[in-house]
């Protein structure tokens, strides 16, 4: 039980194009999911909180036009990065939280590898 | 803010052996959650064990176990009868009691890079 995907899990584009990636909760409904970064050989960050049916939450220093985040149903999450650079190349991460009485565990998808031209 | 040290970027142990792993965070806050994951190099992020701050028994999970020290805010990682599947990064992470705003998200430490040698 709580697997989460993700798809695609890799991505080449070219600079200024748009990437949407898809985070699925499979086998359990989250109200909740995250999107963290990941650079080469470093811990994963925290980019943002998505919510089902609201806005998300951004962290501090993450442009909320440059990285938007739609939670349209209890199962889906997508991260669009906007006019990539490739600055923008990363490993990104999403997790589902599930539901519990004292808060529940955060599951991961494997991720996905986006490299910007 | 939390933050979440992890002192050792790289431990080796001879398989069968046992490991310990560190990790001490900094908080304000009287109940949180701990996490330890385990990231091998398909880079999936897996949940090994997990700690309520209000609970005093240490988490077990079959050969994983956690030293709990809520004074000294340290939650270290022990890893018995290691194999060499356990080779991986392991990040030690944690979360906020309180939801919205990104509170609930996890804060990780900068992880260590277990290598188990045959």
């Amino acid at each position: 039980g709580a697997v989460v995907s993700q798809h695609p899990s890799w991505v080449i584009c070219k600079s200024g194009t748009s990437v949407k990636i898809e985070c699925r909760s499979l086998d359990f409904q989250a109200t909740t999911m995250f999107w963290y970064r990941q650079f080469p050989k470093q811990s994963l960050m925290l980019m943002a909180t998505s919510n089902e049916g609201s806005k998300a939450t951004y962290e501090q220093g993450v442009e909320k036009d440059k990285f938007l985040i739609n939670h349209a149903s209890l199962t889906l999450s997508t991260l669009t990065v906007t006019s990539a650079h490739p600055e923008d190349s990363s490993f990104y991460i999403c997790s589902a939280r599930t539901s519990g009485k004292r808060g529940g565990t955060q599951y991961f998808g494997p991720g996905t590898r986006l490299t910007v031209l | 803010a939390q933050t979440v040290t992890q002192s050792q970027p790289e431990m080796s142990v001879q398989e069968a052996e046992t490991v310990t792993l560190s990790c001490t965070y900094d908080t304000s806050e009287s109940d949180y959650y701990l996490f330890w994951y385990k990231q091998p190099p398909s880079r999936q992020m897996i949940l090994v064990i997990r700690q309520e701050a209000y609970k005093q028994q240490n988490a077990t999970e079959n050969r994983f176990s956690v030293n709990f020290q809520k004074a000294a805010k340290s939650f270290s990682l022990k890893i018995s009868d290691s194999q060499l599947g356990d080779a991986a990064m392991y990040f030690c992470a944690y979360r906020s009691p309180y939801s919205g705003g990104g509170a609930d998200g996890l804060t990780f430490g900068k992880g260590t890079h277990l290598i188990i040698q045959p």
